[in-house]
C-alpha cells in the first residue's frame, strides 16, 4: 500500500523568494508521483508528474520536483514565488498495481507581498 | 482544453435524503473516480468505474453508495440517506487510459451540506 507524508501543513514565503514543499512517500512498487495544485473554490489542477523517466520533472507555472529514490522523497520546488501561487498543494502517489491516487495531507502557502 | 465538470457546485441537503452528484468526465476518458475531502482532512478515494462497471471501491464507499454512468456523457454518484458524516466536497475525475501513471483529471468538486 502507498501512502505520502508533506512534511509541513503551511509555508509562508515573500514574494520573489524560492517556494520548498517537502513530500515523502511510502509505496511498494516504482510509483508514479503527482503534485496537484488547489486553488479557493477550484477544483485539482496537476502541476507535474514523475512516471520514472527523468527524476527532475518539469511542470507548469515554473514549478519542478526531483525524484529521489534513496530518500523516498518528491519534493516541490519554485525559484521565485509569485502572488498566484497562494493555494494548496498535494503531493500524490499512485502504485503500479493500485491505480487509485493517495493524497498527502496538503501544504498551504501563502504568499507575502 | 478538456475539463470534468460537476454539478451542482453547492448541494444543501437534510439528513436522510438521498443526493445525486453529477459529473461529466472529458468525453474521450474511459476510466472515472469519485474522491471526497471532508473539510481539514485529506482527500480520500471512494470508486473507481469503468466499462458500467466498478474497478475498485474503498472501505468508505459503502451500500448507501453507488455510481451509475446512465448516459454516454454523465457519470453519478448517489448517497442513498445522506449523514451528518457526509458533509464533504466530492470530486469527480477521470482519465483516457489505466495505469498508475495516468495523472486523473479533477472537476472542480460539488460541496455537499448535510443539515
Amino acid at each position: 500500500a502507498q501512502s505520502v507524508t508533506q512534511l509541513d501543513s503551511h509555508v509562508s514565503v515573500s514574494e520573489g523568494t524560492p517556494v520548498l514543499l517537502r513530500c515523502n512517500y511510502s509505496s511498494s512498487y516504482s510509483p508514479s508521483l503527482f503534485w496537484y495544485v488547489q486553488h479557493p473554490n477550484k477544483g485539482l489542477q496537476l502541476l507535474l508528474k514523475y512516471t520514472s523517466a527523468a527524476t527532475l520533472v518539469k511542470g507548469i507555472n515554473g514549478f519542478e520536483a526531483e525524484f529521489k529514490k534513496s530518500e523516498t522523497s518528491f519534493h516541490l520546488t519554485k525559484p521565485s514565488a509569485h502572488m498566484s501561487d497562494a493555494a494548496e498543494y498535494f503531493c500524490v502517489v499512485s502504485d503500479r498495481d493500485d491505480y487509485k491516487l493517495s493524497f498527502g495531507a496538503g501544504t498551504t502557502v501563502t504568499v507575502r507581498a | 482544453e478538456p475539463e470534468v465538470t460537476q454539478t451542482p457546485s453547492h448541494q444543501v441537503t437534510q439528513m436522510g435524503q438521498e443526493v445525486i452528484l453529477r459529473c461529466v468526465p472529458i468525453s474521450n476518458h474511459l476510466y472515472f473516480y469519485w474522491y471526497r475531502q471532508i473539510l481539514g482532512q485529506k482527500v480520500e478515494f471512494l470508486v473507481s468505474f469503468y466499462n458500467n462497471e466498478i474497478s475498485e471501491k474503498s472501505e468508505i464507499f459503502d451500500d448507501q453508495f453507488s455510481v451509475e454512468r446512465p448516459d454516454g456523457s454523465n457519470f453519478t454518484l448517489k448517497i442513498r440517506s445522506t449523514k451528518l458524516e457526509d458533509s464533504a466536497m466530492y470530486f469527480c475525475a477521470s482519465t483516457r487510459d489505466q495505469g498508475w501513471n495516468q495523472p486523473q483529471h479533477f472537476g472542480d468538486g460539488t460541496r455537499l451540506s448535510i443539515l
